[in-house]
């Protein structure tokens, strides 16, 4: 079955730097989603982006899907930025979204 | 507001007690899905519904149980045979398979 890999596994930024996220999958899918899970547990949707670049206010997303791979961009990092921040992939079936383990972004005032 | 409404946000549970932890949804979404994250974790597939009155497991359903009488509500039971329940309970809910997938606040279940 597909899998989901994420990277950096934890990133320390200071507020107002730049930071890349990047999800590896092993095969190729029909949809894609970024989440942020804020320190309360929430899931936020970020963006839904089977492929193309999608850009809401700071952050942008981009999906190459014949190369397999998607990237969450932040720019101007704000303190609110920090938690832990998911791709996810539909499994074969597509009902069930197949997780990466998370890139957990702390940004430092 | 439309949204997935998770209850209760906290709840503690003695040793082999079952507990139900409730999941209502307003987006009239046909698929419903519940997971559980560890601490550090990703996210683990418990059980998801495609349609009323259907549902299937995920990689880990043993010690749960779940029904979906109603479009909207799909609650999961954490009965007495789930060997490490304490844990952070997630649902969710998505029109199809293939459109984006929305979640509730989560539940924190901790057995003492």
């Amino acid at each position: 079955g597909i899998q989901v890999e994420q990277s950096p596994p934890d990133l320390i930024l200071q507020e107002g730097a730049n930071s890349t996220l990047r999800c590896n999958f092993s095969d190729s899918v029909n949809n894609l989603q970024w989440f942020h899970q804020n320190p309360w547990g929430q899931l936020i949707n970020l963006f839904y982006i089977p492929s193309g670049t999608k850009q809401n206010g700071r952050l942008s997303a981009t999906t190459v899907a014949t190369e397999r791979y998607s990237l969450l961009y932040i720019s101007s990092s704000q303190t609110t930025d920090s938690g832990v921040y998911f791709c996810a992939a539909p499994r074969d079936s597509n009902y069930q979204l197949i997780w990466g383990a998370g890139t957990k972004l702390i940004i430092k005032p | 507001d439309g949204g997935i409404t998770q209850s209760p946000k906290y709840l503690f549970r003695k040793e082999g007690q079952n507990v139900t932890l409730s999941c209502e949804q307003n987006l009239n979404h046909d698929a419903m899905y519940w997971y559980r994250q560890d601490p550090g974790q990703g996210l683990r597939l418990i059980y998801y519904s495609q349609i009323v009155n259907d549902f299937q497991k995920g990689d880990i359903a043993e010690g749960y149980s779940v029904s979906r009488e109603k479009k909207e509500s799909f609650p999961l039971t954490v009965t007495s045979a789930q060997k490490n329940p304490t844990a952070f309970y997630l649902c969710a809910s998505s029109w199809t398979e293939d459109t984006e997938a929305f979640f509730g606040q989560g539940t924190r279940l901790t057995v003492v």
